[in-house]
């Protein structure tokens, strides 16, 4: 079963701009990760945080998690058409260890020249 | 440095039949996880190996298995195949030092994952 979901499905914006996408999560968690697949290819690793963190950044990432909340949002600023992929959000459990990861089923991006 | 490698890229077979994927980590990588990924859905985690045994399984049943081998390379082996076991099929390896390496900020990705097997069912 699906751990998360991200919001929104799908995404289209132009190049330059801010994309932002949503994550929500249902059990205690250590890290919460993103990855970004492109299309029918394997998933890359972006960024991970820690359950104990509320921010990070990344070059053009920023990672924020609200464990009250359950939820956590990646921010790409400047967005390129490069970054037009599928982006997915992934935890891991505290009871089933690092890694076994449980994906959302993601935000699909297009950034258009 | 080769990455994750996963084989054959695509694979079509019928209703019954009995599926070999193949996978071989990243240099250095002795941990392999296997994941299905359904069409426009997330992965979903099939389980993973460690030291040639099953260390942890997703909700699957046991028509799917696995091995791996000394080399650390491993194979997923599906039977009696349904038309829902249409999927990508995607491995993954890690080591034990990547992971402390990344959560110390001193290492690159802990995961890393191959192309996949796309595996289509008639």
């Amino acid at each position: 079963s699906q751990q998360g979901e991200e919001d929104p499905q799908a995404l289209s914006i132009q190049e330059g701009e801010n994309a932002t996408m949503n994550c929500s999560y249902k059990t205690s968690i250590n890290n919460l990760q993103w990855y970004r697949q492109n299309s029918g290819r394997g998933l890359v690793h972006l960024i991970l945080i820690r359950s104990n963190e509320r921010e990070k950044h990344s070059g053009r990432l920023r990672v924020t998690l609200d464990t009250s909340k359950k939820s956590s949002s990646l921010l790409i600023t400047a967005s390129r058409a490069a970054d037009t992929a599928s982006y997915f959000c992934a935890t891991d459990s505290i009871q089933g260890g690092s890694e076994k990861l449980v994906f959302g089923k993601g935000t699909k991006l297009t950034v258009n020249p | 440095d080769a990455g994750v490698t996963q084989s054959p890229t695509h694979l079509i077979k019928t209703r019954g039949q009995q599926v070999t994927l193949r996978c071989s980590p990243k240099s250095g990588h002795d941990t392999v996880s296997w994941y299905q990924q359904a069409l426009g859905q997330g992965p979903q985690f099939i389980f993973q190996y460690y030291e040639e045994e099953e260390r942890q399984r997703g909700n699957f049943p046991d028509r799917f298995s696995g091995h791996q081998f000394p080399n650390y390379s491993s194979e997923l082996n599906v039977n009696a195949l349904l038309l829902g076991d249409s999927a990508l099929y995607l491995c993954a390896s890690s080591s034990l030092t990547d992971w402390d390496s990344y959560l110390e900020d001193r290492g690159n990705q802990p995961q890393h994952f191959g192309d996949g097997t796309r595996l289509s069912i008639l």
